[in-house]
């Protein structure tokens, strides 16, 4: 069965601080692995992403990095931000198939 | 604007009362997909449509029923809801190759 496995399930931070989320994945086939971030009330919105060519992807303060071997990959939020509090889920996708972990909620205090 | 529009946000219903939830794109994106978000469970597809009059069950299908009749219209028919179909609901849309999906703003739905 396809599924990519996310924890922490939640996460508290000071600002400043770098929150890590892990995800594996067992799926071989999936090519692309997204970031998204979802704040309360509104939908999820793409944050980040890679394909499993590249080993880490840096955006602004938002890093991904890609272990194929492990099939785990992971999110690093340097210098966070109160700004940065949001769910943040994990996803894969292969195809039609777009596989989302069961999210993260990050809390940044300040 | 490019978006995702859901109809409507809020929604209170009684048990076995039909119901249909509206989702349209502006984007001319091939691929549509329906999911649920309940704490705990993450986001967890029930039907998707790679194109129009195509559609496939997702990971959650029983219950609901979808329909692909034009491009920018996916709606999700619940035609009896029961209490355990309370959740909040997204529509997304993507181009063929991807990668990336745009979200709606959410469905809330309150079965009673």
């Amino acid at each position: 069965q396809q599924q990519v496995k996310q924890s922490p399930q939640s996460l508290i931070v000071q600002k400043g601080g770098i929150p890590i989320i892990n995800c594996a994945y067992e799926n071989t086939a999936f090519d692309y692995f997204p970031w998204y971030q979802q704040f309360p009330g509104k939908g999820p919105a793409l944050l980040i992403a890679i394909r499993p060519d590249v080993s880490e992807k840096k955006e602004g303060r938002f890093t991904i990095s890609f272990n194929k071997s492990a099939k785990q990959f992971s999110l690093h939020i340097m210098d966070s931000q109160p700004g940065d509090s949001a769910t943040y889920f994990c996803a894969a996708q292969g195809g039609t198939a777009l596989i989302f972990g069961k999210g993260t909620t990050l809390s940044v205090s300040s | 604007e490019a978006q995702v529009t859901q109809n409507p946000r809020y929604l209170i219903t009684v048990t076995g009362k039909k119901l249909t939830v509206t989702c349209s794109q502006n984007m001319n994106h091939e691929y549509m997909s329906w999911y649920r978000q309940d704490p705990g469970l993450g986001l967890r597809q029930i039907y998707y449509s790679m194109n129009v009059e195509v559609t496939d069950k997702g990971d959650v299908p029983e219950g609901y029923k979808v329909s692909r009749k034009e491009k920018r219209n996916f709606p999700l028919i619940l035609e009896s809801p029961s209490p355990n179909q309370t959740s909040l609901y997204f529509c997304a849309s993507s181009t063929r190759q991807g990668p990336e999906a745009f979200f709606g703003q959410g469905t809330r739905l309150t079965v009673v």
